[in-house]
């Protein structure tokens, strides 16, 4: 069935450190891809999303590219502040009749001053 | 404010008294969902609507019902509660039926304790 599998975590880096967060998924047909963010005590709320192959979604500093041929869908951000502390999402959305949105089960990210 | 707003924040119940849980978006979105977060599995859909008086079933419907009488809320029962239903529920809301690529919009959680 169709599925996310994102790294687990806790991930702790230091500030202005590499961020480096892998998602891949298994999809029937052609999903739309998107990260999630949620902050301590708040809902989801989106980062960033790709609607098909080879797109780029970007927002706060943070990437992911839409790669077809490796199923994959990984955040980057070149230099993480503490302010990025949260649980990220991974998710796929299919359009298959309805409307369907899959999740990851999450990576929480720790920056430290 | 464009906002899905879900209360309450925090409840605590006892196994089997009925409770509601609701949620209202002011923003005319036709679809709207339920979600449970649980540690180490995400979130699951519980039921969602792609409009009023439509609704199915997610991945994990046992225990709980909706209704969408009108398009702004989507309140979420628990006829009977028990402890495995002790979990972190959201409400989200998207724009477009149908359409894949609209993202969710979502409530800031309801956090339930079933004793």
């Amino acid at each position: 069935g169709d599925s996310v599998t994102q790294m687990e975590g806790p991930v702790t880096l230091s500030e202005e450190a590499f961020l480096t967060i892998n998602c891949t998924y298994t999809a029937t047909g052609y999903p739309s891809l998107f990260w999630y963010v949620q902050y301590p005590g708040e809902g989801l709320q989106l980062l960033l999303k790709a609607t098909k192959a080879d797109d780029k979604g970007s927002n706060k500093g943070f990437e992911a590219t839409y790669r077809k041929e490796t199923t994959s869908f990984h955040l980057e951000k070149g230099s993480v502040q503490v302010s990025d502390s949260a649980v990220y999402f991974c998710a796929l959305s299919l359009n298959t009749g309805g409307f369907k949105t899959i999740f990851g089960a999450g990576t929480r990210l720790f920056v430290k001053a | 404010e464009a906002q899905v707003t879900q209360n309450p924040r925090y409840l605590i119940t006892v196994t089997g008294k009925k409770l509601t849980v609701t949620c209202s978006q002011n923003m005319n979105h036709e679809y709207m969902s339920w979600y449970r977060q649980d540690p180490g599995l995400g979130l699951r859909q519980i039921y969602y609507s792609m409009n009023v008086e439509v609704t199915d079933k997610g991945d994990v419907p046992e225990g709980y019902k909706v209704s969408r009488k009108e398009k702004r809320n989507f309140p979420l029962i628990l006829e009977s509660p028990s402890p495995n239903q002790t979990s972190l529920y959201f409400c989200a809301s998207s724009p477009r039926l149908g359409q894949g690529n609209s993202p969710l919009h979502f409530g800031n959680g309801t956090r339930l304790t079933v004793t």
